[in-house]
Formats: structure tokens, C-alpha cells, sequence
């Protein structure tokens, strides 16, 4: 069974602008969540998608959002980038929502110059 | 207020001996505690679990040690292996939190042949 996949591995934006990240859950998960990982920070939680509705925030501001698709697939979007926005955005799907177990993809490095 | 802390943010240890890597929550309402470990250029991978219900939860190599008391786990791994030098990332979640997960921010492994 395939894993969870991120498009793109890697980005670089430049700041003001807005950018839209894509995961593929594993086949058979509704969930995903996404996370931002920073340097010292660990893994910070940003909002969980189960049946096209988030159902499920973390402390961030409105810059960020996303989306899911009926196929479960989902997008992830930063408006008005700021520098402070360079991190690996991970992606994780689970079979159901709030499920414990959450499998991650690779991640997406953004770079905001 | 970092809810997960992982105090020791590197550790090395002899290939063969045993590798302890502790973590401390202080929000009460945790009740399920997982550890991922994560090497570079990938997401993080599911390594154990332990509902508050236990205080340890075995797999091979691995045991998860839970100390509800003390809001202290620690993950053992022996005996150590080159292949388990990584970065390893304790998570907490509460079933008050539509089971969002809070992760620490990781201790590097390094296993020495």
C-alpha cells in the first residue's frame, strides 16, 4: 500500500506571497492532519480534515488554511507569507478522525526569502 | 507553555547498550502517549504506544515506561542498533482534544558501532 505523499518536496517563495501544498493520504484514510515543524519547536499541530470539514484547529494564525477533497485528499494554503513561515509541513492521514495513529508523508520543505 | 517536554535534546549511546529517552507532559488530561522516530528527509514514523490505563507497553526492542505520577515516560530501546540513530519525538493526546496530538521537540539518537 502506498504511503502518505507530499507535493511539492521543496519550495521557495518569496514573502507576501501565498502557497498551496498537496498531500495524499494513504489509501482508505479520511483523515489528515497537518503540521508544521520549525528548528527547537518540534512538531505543532495545525488542523485536521475528516470528510471535507476541518474538524480541528491548532493555535495558528489566519494565513493558514486548507482544505479536503472528496477523494480525502487535501491542500493546505499560506496567504501573505512571512520568513517566519520556513519549515518542513508535514502531512499525516489516519484511518479515522482523532485517530492516535497517524502516519506521516515526507514532508514539504518551505523556504520565504 | 510547551505541554510535552523533551529535555535532552541529543543522546549517544554503544551499539548493544541500552538507549533510554525520557519525556515529561504537565497537562493531567493526556491520556495516550506515542513515540515516533524520524530520520532525515522523511516524515515521522509510529514506533509505540501506551494508553494511560498502562505502565508499559513492550514491542522487541522497544518498551514505553509510563509514570502518571511523576507525568513522566521514558522509551528503552535494547539492545541498540546503528539503524535506531534518529530523531525520536514523544507525542501526548487527550480524548478532551478530539485526540489532537502534541509532540515534544525530539532528542537526537546516535548509536556508535
Amino acid at each position: 500500500k502506498a504511503g502518505v505523499t507530499q507535493t511539492p518536496r521543496y519550495l521557495i517563495k518569496t514573502r507576501g506571497q501565498q502557497v498551496t501544498l498537496s498531500c495524499s493520504p494513504i489509501s482508505g484514510h479520511r483523515s489528515v492532519s497537518w503540521y508544521q515543524q520549525t528548528p527547537g519547536q518540534g512538531l505543532q499541530f495545525l488542523f485536521e480534515y475528516f470528510s471535507e470539514t476541518q474538524r480541528n484547529k491548532g493555535n495558528f494564525p489566519g494565513r493558514f488554511s486548507g482544505r479536503q477533497f472528496s477523494n480525502s485528499r487535501s491542500e493546505m494554503n499560506v496567504s501573505t507569507l512571512e520568513l517566519g513561515d520556513s519549515a518542513l509541513y508535514l502531512c499525516a492521514s489516519s484511518l479515522e478522525l482523532a485517530n492516535n495513529e497517524q502516519y506521516f508523508g515526507p514532508g514539504t520543505r518551505l523556504t520565504v526569502t | 507553555d510547551q505541554q510535552v517536554k523533551q529535555n535532552s535534546p541529543s543522546l549517544s549511546v554503544q551499539e548493544g547498550r541500552i538507549s533510554i529517552l525520557n519525556c515529561d507532559y504537565t497537562n493531567s488530561m493526556f491520556d495516550y502517549f506515542l513515540w515516533y522516530k524520524k530520520y532525515p528527509a522523511e516524515g515521522p514514523t509510529f514506533l509505540i504506544s501506551i494508553s494511560s490505563i498502562k505502565d508499559k507497553n513492550e514491542d522487541g526492542r522497544f518498551t514505553v515506561f509510563l509514570y502518571k505520577s511523576a507525568k513522566h515516560l521514558s522509551l528503552h530501546i535494547v539492545p541498540s542498533q546503528p539503524g535506531d540513530s534518529a530523531v525520536y519525538f514523544c507525542a501526548a493526546s487527550s480524548s478532551g482534544s478530539a485526540r489532537q496530538l502534541t509532540f515534544g521537540s525530539g532528542t537526537q539518537l546516535t548509536v556508535l558501532p
